[in-house]
């Protein structure tokens, strides 16, 4: 079954704005990963946020966890055209999961310019 | 240099027929994993190999057959193909069984007329 569900579906912006994305997942955890997918291309790997951890930030990303809530947001500042893709989070379960990741549905990005 | 390549990027062919994907990595990684991800999104592990032994098989029709004849490849053999079987299949590699970033090719469009 579906582990992780995000909110919104799709999200249209301009150029130099904020862009929030939601992830909800419903078991415990080891990590929550980001990837991004431009159009007809594969995932590209963007943080990784271990359990213990509440916040992360790489550049223009920042990504928090709340465990007890079982979600986790993706802000992604000045947003330009070229961020414009489909944005995943993946969580991996706790215990021995061999790395089997489960996916959310994805946020669908487009940011004009 | 590509990290993660497939071959072939599109497959077009008959139902009833047998196919072959190939997959390999430079990233000396000892993990590899077979996704698939269909019209909505949605992506979904199916297989993961680490030094060539088979560690996830989820619920996949046994027409599937994975076979890794190294550490650095990957193969997916489909069997007598079905309509449904119409997705994009996505070969990714990790450093180890789960707890780091996935490496993702740029999938294998497989559509079945």
């Amino acid at each position: 079954s579906q582990q992780g569900e995000e909110d919104p579906q799709a999200l249209s912006i301009q150029e130099g704005e904020n862009a929030t994305m939601n992830c909800s997942y419903k078991t415990s955890i080891n990590n929550l990963q980001w990837y991004r997918q431009n159009s007809g291309r594969g995932l590209v790997h963007l943080i990784l946020i271990r359990s213990n951890e509440r916040e992360k930030h790489s550049g223009r990303l920042r990504v928090t966890l709340d465990t007890s809530k079982k979600s986790s947001s993706l802000l992604i500042t000045a947003s330009r055209a070229a961020d414009t893709a489909s944005y995943f989070c993946a969580t991996l379960a706790g215990g021995t999961s061999y790395g089997k990741l489960t996916f959310g549905q994805g946020t669908i990005l487009t940011v004009h310019p | 240099d590509t990290a993660v390549s497939q071959t072939p990027k599109y497959l077009v062919t008959q139902m009833g027929n047998d196919k072959s994907i190939k997959c390999e990595q430079n990233l000396g990684h000892d993990t590899m994993y077979w996704y698939k991800q269909d019209s909505k999104k949605f992506l979904k592990i199916m297989f993961s190999y680490n030094n060539k032994e088979l560690i996830i098989n989820e619920t996949v029709p046994n027409r599937f057959s994975p076979k890794s004849p190294d550490k650095a490849h990957l193969n997916l053999h489909i069997n007598s193909l079905e309509l449904g079987d119409s997705a994009v299949y996505f070969c990714a590699s990790s450093s180890s069984t789960g707890d780091q970033p996935q490496h993702f090719g740029d999938g294998t469009r497989l559509s079945i007329l």
